[in-house]
């Protein structure tokens, strides 16, 4: 079975500064990949970034970057320069080798002006 | 391309009353995915699909079925709608091969029963 596990219900973040958001996953596939989605207030899932389970690098898109710590079977969202528009929701999700996409309860983040 | 279309967009149900909400996609993607996701929570995995003929429960298949006959399509059914029923619901859809980075999701369905 898989599981994603995010510890923080809700963040708060000043505008300009990074945050990471937590994510761990049990899985004991050999081939997986990890996402982070964005929800903002207005209900669509956004795409944001993606780690497969065989990458060496961490992925990166732009002001969003994965801290994929394998051993610890870790996935931090790390978002730099936060800006206001970045309050939203933020889900990880796991797909293991049978294509179940399994996502995590979400943390809640708020940037302060 | 269009992308993952839901259809429809708001439904308001009477209880024990039934309904199909469709979720269409043109990519040609193998794998297609049903949520639901309640007010302020994450998305609990209804059914999911990993080819046409190929179905297989999520987390929280009951009250619901689903059937996959061609690539594009992957409807979900409501039998006697109840009102734990009432939430959003989501359609993904996911490419196969490598080079697959993201879940392509559709723009939700609002549905209340009441």
């Amino acid at each position: 079975a898989q599981k994603i596990t995010q510890t923080q219900p809700g963040m708060f973040v000043q505008e300009k500064e990074a945050v990471t958001l937590d994510c761990t996953y049990d899985t004991s596939d050999p081939s997986y990949g990890l996402f982070w989605y964005k929800q903002p207030s207005s209900g669509e899932m956004i795409f944001l970034i993606y780690q497969g389970s065989y990458d060496q690098q961490n992925a990166t898109e732009g002001r969003y970057s994965l801290n994929f710590q394998k051993a610890r079977k870790s996935a931090n969202l790390v978002i730099s320069a936060s800006q206001l528009g970045d309050s939203a929701m933020y889900f990880c999700a796991m797909r293991g080798s049978n294509y179940k996409l399994t996502f995590g309860k979400g943390t809640l983040l708020t940037v302060n002006p | 391309n269009a992308g993952v279309t839901q259809t429809p967009k708001f439904r308001i149900l009477k209880i024990g009353q039934s309904m199909t909400l469709q979720c269409a996609q043109d990519m040609n993607h193998n794998y297609m995915y049903w949520y639901r996701q309640d007010p302020g929570m994450g998305l609990k995995l209804i059914y999911y699909s990993v080819g046409a003929g190929i179905t297989d429960k999520g987390e929280v298949p009951n009250g619901y079925n689903v059937s996959r006959s061609t690539t594009e399509d992957f409807p979900l059914r409501l039998e006697l709608a109840a009102p734990s029923q009432t939430s959003v619901y989501f359609c993904a859809s996911f490419r196969s091969a490598g080079g697959d980075t993201e879940a392509f999701f559709g723009q939700g369905t609002r549905l209340t029963v009441v």
